[in-house]
């Protein structure tokens, strides 16, 4: 089975640190994503990464960056953390259309 | 961009009975449409899909119907269980976007025992 871990299940943090969530896959995906679920909304799109060293934006990539180094593990960065990025984060990879999704993290930004 | 709309954003209903889930899309060139289950503090995961070259697919007690015209599709769950309580969320894609999926905001369903 596809296996998609992520390195905490809840996050404190206070307003204006850097965040870093990892997002580990064990089966050789090529694409990784990284979502944010709130109640209404969905999940939406907040990077992507199709290959090492490669990201693309998303629908709402604004005041996050992320990088992936290895072809297993994409991280997601909060530069300067904000209330309003209070939310659960959802890592997901895939190789052809199914996606994968990681538990999530419960981020709360204090 | 793509935008797809998901209603009812809850159902309840008695158990053995169905459940419809309806979603619109905004982009006619989508071409996938699948639908995630998500448990109570578990990632979502996909239960079904349909490709646009299909109107209809059946796995067990749950299928998708698709209406490329009026741009819409639905999830059918019949014979509900209480294991079926869950959020639901469907999606779209086109290849062109690569895999880049749009979610509705989803479902929450009840089925009560």
């Amino acid at each position: 089975d596809v296996k998609v871990t992520q390195s905490s299940r809840y996050l404190v943090k206070r307003t204006g640190e850097k965040v870093f969530l990892e997002c580990v896959q064990d089966m050789d995906h090529e694409n990784m994503f990284w979502y944010r679920q709130d109640p209404g909304l969905g999940l939406r799109l907040i990077y992507f990464s199709y290959d090492v060293k490669m990201k693309e934006k998303g629908d709402i990539p604004e005041g996050y960056s992320v990088s992936r180094e290895k072809k297993e593990r994409f991280s997601l960065i909060l530069e300067s953390a904000s209330t309003n990025q209070t939310s659960m984060y959802l890592c997901a990879s895939s190789l052809l259309d199914e996606q994968y999704f990681g538990p999530g993290t419960r981020l709360t930004v204090t | 961009g793509e935008n797809v709309e998901q209603h009812p954003s809850t159902l309840s209903v008695q158990e053995g009975d169905s459940a419809v889930i309806k979603c619109t899309y905004s982009d006619s060139a989508s071409n996938y449409f699948p639908w995630y289950k998500q448990e109570l503090g578990k990632g979502p995961q996909l239960i079904i899909d349909i490709r646009s070259n299909v109107g209809e697919k059946k796995d067990q007690r749950i299928a998708v119907t698709l209406n490329k015209t009026a741009k819409h599709f639905s999830l059918h769950i019949t014979e509900t269980q209480p294991e079926d309580s869950a959020v639901y969320f469907c999606a779209a894609t086109y290849k062109a976007a690569g895999n880049k999926l749009t979610f509705g905001g989803g479902t929450r369903v009840l089925v009560k025992p």
